[in-house]
């Protein structure tokens, strides 16, 4: 079974640094991985996503994620947090081959303060 | 614009009495899921469908039914609510069900309380 640790229910940063959200993973075979994130009273939304190629991959609103397939990881990062990048993120894995339900992780609160 | 819908917003009920909530997109996707939110779980999925008259249970299914006689419509039917079924319910869709590398598009979300 596949299977999403997101091992930080809060991360805070400040205005200005660059920030950091860890994901790490567990599936068969090879991966499609996700970021979504959540603005308070909202829907998810999607920020970006892996399916092949290059590891580094760059998303909405500045985001980007870094494939690891050695370390299992997916770690989402932006050089320079907003006050409004504040919401909840979810990473998110299903295989890759065929059709498979999306698994997300628990999900991290990113707190930027002024 | 493309988007999906859910109603009601805001449910509250009380134990037993069954309801229903409306999902739908306007983005003729063919697939459709249903997950809950609960604080510390994250998104659990509750049923899916790859198309029309095509559903299959999620990871928590257990008191939920589902049925999707049209592409664009998906409701989530509860013929029993009870309190443990109190939560943040979300739809989505995305564009094919051939494969799983397609992004989801989420409604804004339902909030049921059972009483």
């Amino acid at each position: 079974a596949q299977s999403v640790a997101q091992p930080e229910d809060q991360v805070n940063v400040a205005e200005g640094n660059p920030l950091t959200v860890k994901c790490t993973y567990s599936v068969s075979g090879n991966p499609y991985l996700f970021w979504y994130v959540q603005y308070p009273n909202r829907g998810l939304q999607f920020l970006l996503k892996y399916i092949t190629g290059d590891n580094l991959v760059k998303g909405s609103y500045g985001f980007e994620a870094e494939f690891n397939k050695s370390q299992t990881s997916f770690h989402l990062k932006k050089p320079s947090a907003l006050v409004s990048d504040s919401a909840l993120y979810f990473c998110a894995v299903t295989p890759q081959g065929g059709y498979s339900t999306l698994t997300f992780g628990k999900g991290t609160m990113l707190l930027v303060s002024p | 614009e493309a988007q999906v819908t859910q109603n009601p917003r805001y449910l509250i009920t009380v134990t037993g009495k069954k309801l229903t909530v409306t999902c739908s997109q306007n983005m003729n996707h063919e697939y459709m899921s249903w997950y809950r939110q609960d604080p510390g779980l994250g998104l659990r999925q509750i049923y899916y469908s790859m198309n029309v008259e095509v559903t299959d249970k999620g990871d928590v299914p257990e008191g939920y039914k589902v049925s999707r006689k049209e592409k664009r419509n998906f409701p989530l039917i509860l013929e029993s609510p009870s309190p443990n079924q109190t939560s943040l319910y979300f739809c989505a869709s995305s564009l094919e069900s051939r494969s799983s590398y397609n992004e989801q598009f989420f409604g804004p979300g339902t909030r049921l309380t059972v009483l």
